[in-house]
């Protein structure tokens, strides 16, 4: 089954204030981890990435932290626009066996309020 | 610098037909990765391959599933038979050699079996 999953479905905030959207993984070997922004009819686009060997990354107006006590991972997202409107996965990456596949959440869907 | 193309865009088939999607890495991208998702979910890991070789073929249905990466032409998921159970968005990704866990996605295949 999953070992990625999220703590909200849906997520709803006011232009201009900050999100933070949540994640949770089950898997402990979990070395790499994404975060994909989806908009209607398109494929995830590319958002951060961050390393276990880190707990915190920023980007242009983004920051991932990384909790591996409780394995936990979050996105937060500064002055958030209506652009920001989509669906937001975290993947992890364990890369057993050689493999480099991404183990995908069911996803938050972030609505901006003008 | 093209990013992932996939085609067609949408793809419509009869039960009992078969449906092939078509993807073409990144320049430069020497793997490919094939993801379903299903409305309002996640994305499904389904195979990993690199040219002529399937690295990772364990989301893969047993059966009316396969997947090719040949030494020239794009990667091909082919669905014999299809059945209604098989509509799905069906993306595709590519990673460079140096980032092999960090996945660059296509604008995916709509499959729908009437």
């Amino acid at each position: 089954g999953e070992s990625v999953g999220l703590h909200l479905p849906t997520l709803s905030v006011q232009e201009g204030d900050n999100s933070i959207i949540n994640c949770a993984y089950s898997n402990s070997a979990s070395d790499y981890f994404i975060w994909y922004k989806q908009e209607s009819g398109k494929g995830p686009q590319f958002i951060i990435d961050i390393r276990s060997n880190m707990d915190k990354r920023q980007g242009q107006r983004v920051t991932v932290l990384l909790n591996k006590t409780v394995k936990h991972l979050s996105l937060q997202i500064a002055a958030t626009q209506p652009g920001d409107s989509a669906v937001y996965f975290c993947a992890e990456n364990s890369g057993q066996g050689g493999s480099e596949k991404l183990v995908f959440g069911k996803g938050t869907k972030l609505t901006v309020n003008p | 610098n093209a990013g992932v193309m996939q085609n067609p865009r949408h793809l419509v088939r009869r039960r009992g037909q078969e449906a092939r999607l078509r993807c073409s890495p990144m320049k430069g991208h020497s793997h490919v990765y094939w993801y379903r998702q299903l409305p309002e979910e996640g994305l499904k890991f389904m195979v990993y391959l690199q040219k002529e070789n399937i690295i990772d073929e364990s989301g893969m249905p047993k059966e009316r599933f396969s997947a090719e990466f040949p030494k020239e032409g794009p990667s091909i998921l082919r669905i014999q038979q299809v059945v209604r159970g098989d509509s799905a968005a069906y993306f595709c990704a590519s990673s460079p050699p140096a980032a092999r866990e960090k996945l660059f996605f296509g604008s995916g295949t709509q499959l729908s079996v009437l």
